[in-house]
């Protein structure tokens, strides 16, 4: 079982819809969580991150976290095409350890 | 100017060169970390330093050796380079105020060998 696991896509919404992101993990000591977003050819960048169960929300994005589930998600609201990219989980035990990623595409 | 800088930014060798990836900072974070990223697997650390002299393997760090020279330049070497080590790599800097939680990346470096 890899250590952190993410629905490989790619996952394609229109525009204007929610698009759900999955992430699941199996160090039950994880403390933090976090949402990297990256364009084709560019570097991740951080877009979320969360400690606690239950949801964080920032603007159009909401993460939520089970503990208990050992899973993570991103929502994304009012899908936009530039949010088309891959979105990449990671998740802190001992060390930051990244999902293969997510390929999101959003269709105008 | 970018605050986290790598160079070359591609580069495209032979089997059993050494080969130098570099990484500046000016962010002025402790913490330094060189992961490789390949279709399919994500990214997946092969070296960090939390400080000049502190260097940690990663969950890769076969075939790679590196060099904290100082605070911002953290180099990552492959002493004899083979195919499979043709992938992306990025360089990435934490600040131990921050918990080390947020890193913010290079641009990357683009590594093919031939």
């Amino acid at each position: 079982q890899k250590e952190v696991e993410q629905n490989s896509g790619p996952l394609s919404v229109p525009e204007g819809a929610i698009a759900s992101l999955n992430c699941t993990y199996s160090d039950r000591g994880s403390q933090s969580f976090f949402w990297y977003r990256q364009y084709s050819g560019k570097s991740p960048e951080l877009i979320m991150f969360i400690y606690s169960n239950g949801d964080k929300e920032d603007g159009r994005f909401t993460a939520q976290l089970n503990k208990a589930s050992q899973y993570v998600s991103l929502l994304i609201r009012d899908s936009q095409p530039s949010d088309s990219a891959t979105y990449l989980c990671a998740v802190r035990g001992g060390k930051l350890i990244f999902g293969q990623g997510t390929e999101l595409s959003v269709k105008p | 100017d970018a605050d986290v800088t790598q160079t070359p930014r591609n580069r495209i060798t032979k089997t059993g060169k050494r080969i130098m990836l570099e990484c500046s900072q000016t962010k002025g974070h402790d913490r330094m970390y060189w992961y490789r990223q390949d279709p399919g697997l994500g990214l997946r650390l092969i070296y960090y330093s939390f400080d000049v002299k502190d260097i940690n393997k990663g969950e890769i760090s076969d075939g790679y050796s590196v060099s904290r020279q100082a605070q911002a330049k953290f180099s990552l070497s492959l002493e004899s380079a083979i195919p499979n080590q043709t992938a992306l790599y990025f360089c990435a800097t934490g600040g131990r105020g921050y918990g080390d939680n947020e890193q913010f990346f290079g641009p990357g470096t683009r590594l093919t060998v031939l």
